[in-house]
């Protein structure tokens, strides 16, 4: 099946530091999703993206859909630390559109 | 976007036993998902579940060991089946709420430890 290759696998960063993390496939995406885990609950969902080369803000947070549709980038600015989690890229696939996850990006901010 | 809850949160369970997790939507919903995070892992789909038809599982999931129920369109079962420490993991189940949208909503989850 298709698979989503997301760097880096962790982060360790300095409270207000900007924060950058991607997402790459060897296939194309028509959709990309980002999604932040906190411990013990379920993804949420950040951004949602439909169209190549779409740059889509969600308030410190802004996502890109690139242009071949094999990739997408999430870049958080001033991050603080309720950042603190698990970011996961997904595209769905299939006829039902289930989704194939990233393998995640860790980042702990750092006061 | 949907509330969902998830009953039980977590549970610790011996193994050969079964658990049945429950999914509840505070809306209706075409389509539910079963997904499984494995400890410091990604979340990796198990099956689909449509109302009123089997659900469709992924390669590598099969209906006797996670048998799924859909009774109507705002709930679901998904039970883990002679239960193994491999089995530990934490399972997740989500909705289509928008359909063509391409997103999902998730449950928060229940946390299951075999022992």
């Amino acid at each position: 099946g298709q698979q989503l290759n997301q760097s880096p696998q962790s982060m360790f960063i300095q409270e207000g530091e900007d924060v950058s993390m991607n997402c790459t496939s060897s296939s194309i995406f028509n959709t990309w999703l980002w999604y932040k885990q906190d411990p013990g609950e379920g993804p949420v969902l950040l951004i949602a993206l439909y169209k190549a080369g779409e740059l889509t803000s969600n308030g410190r947070l802004t996502a890109q859909f690139g242009i071949t549709r094999k990739d997408s980038f999430l870049n958080i600015s001033a991050s603080i630390p309720s950042d603190v989690g698990i970011y996961f890229c997904a595209g769905p696939t299939g006829s039902a559109r289930q989704l194939t996850f990233g393998s995640g990006t860790q980042l702990t901010v750092l006061p | 976007s949907a509330v969902i809850s998830q009953k039980p949160s977590r549970d610790i369970c011996q193994r050969g036993t079964s658990l049945t997790i429950q999914c509840q939507v505070d809306s209706q919903v075409t389509m539910m998902f079963w997904y499984r995070q494995q400890p410091g892992q990604s979340l990796t789909l198990i099956a689909t579940a449509n109302q009123g038809s089997e659900a469709t599982y992924e390669s590598g999931f099969v209906i006797d060991k996670f048998p799924i129920s859909r009774p109507n369109l705002t709930f679901s079962t998904l039970t883990v089946s002679n239960m193994s420490p491999e089995d530990s993991s934490i399972y997740l189940c989500s909705v289509d709420h928008q359909p063509g949208a391409d997103t999902q909503y998730f449950g928060p989850g229940t946390r299951l430890t075999v022992l």
